[in-house]
């Protein structure tokens, strides 16, 4: 079964501290590979996705993630956590070849960074 | 400014009664969906609707209901079968259903409590 896992249910940071949300999930073919984020009283919003080509995506804010495919994952780092950064974060992956309904979102981790 | 909005943000409901959240868009997107989101759950697809006048179940449609009579609007019907209604929910949209970019808008969503 198609199935995402995200490792971290509350991650807890000091400001300047670095960051690595983990991903993983179990396909069995070609996927695209998606980080939402949800700042607090905001909506859900899309940070980076991954198609094709480099594994190492950047998205919005400094934050980036690798896919490795022989892990199947699909992590979240930034270098240096700011306060602003204190959301909760959802992997999604979605079959290629699929559409919007077939993304799967994990359980999400919260992230709360202290000044 | 294009957007998603959903009303009532906060919704209380007895139990036995159908409530109905709305749902509308200006981004003129032909795909919309409605997620469920409870804590450490993530978000799971309720129903979706690739097009005006077409809709289909998604994972947890039991006791829920939806229309899709005009583009911009998907109103959701949390009906009294619903066994546990209690959640937060959330409204999406996409550019249309067969692009594969993955990229879903959401609403600020409703919460919806159940006494």
């Amino acid at each position: 079964a198609q199935s995402v896992s995200q490792h971290n249910h509350h991650v807890i940071l000091s400001e300047a501290a670095s960051l690595e949300l983990g991903c993983n999930y179990s396909y069995g073919g070609t996927v695209n590979l998606f980080w939402y984020v949800q700042y607090p009283g905001q909506h859900l919003q899309l940070l980076l996705k991954y198609f094709s080509g480099d594994p190492l995506v950047k998205g919005i804010k400094g934050f980036e993630a690798e896919f490795i495919k022989s892990k199947f994952s699909f992590n979240l780092r930034k270098p240096s956590v700011q306060w602003s950064d204190t959301a909760e974060y959802f992997c999604a992956p979605m079959n290629y070849g699929g559409s919007q309904g077939n993304l799967i979102f994990g359980k999400g981790t919260k992230l709360s960074v202290k000044p | 400014d294009g957007g998603i909005t959903q009303s009532p943000k906060y919704l209380f409901r007895k139990e036995g009664q159908n409530v109905t959240l709305s749902c509308e868009q200006n981004l003129n997107h032909d795909a919309m969906y409605w997620y469920r989101q409870d804590p450490g759950q993530g978000l799971r697809l309720i129903y979706y609707s690739q097009i005006v006048n077409d809709f289909q179940k998604g994972d947890i449609a039991e006791g829920y209901s939806v229309s899709r009579e005009k583009k911009e609007s998907f109103p959701l019907t949390v009906t009294s079968a619903q066994k546990n209604p209690t959640a937060f929910y959330l409204c999406a949209s996409s550019i249309d259903w067969a692009q594969n970019t993955g990229e879903l808008f959401f609403g600020e969503g409703s919460r919806l409590t159940v006494l």
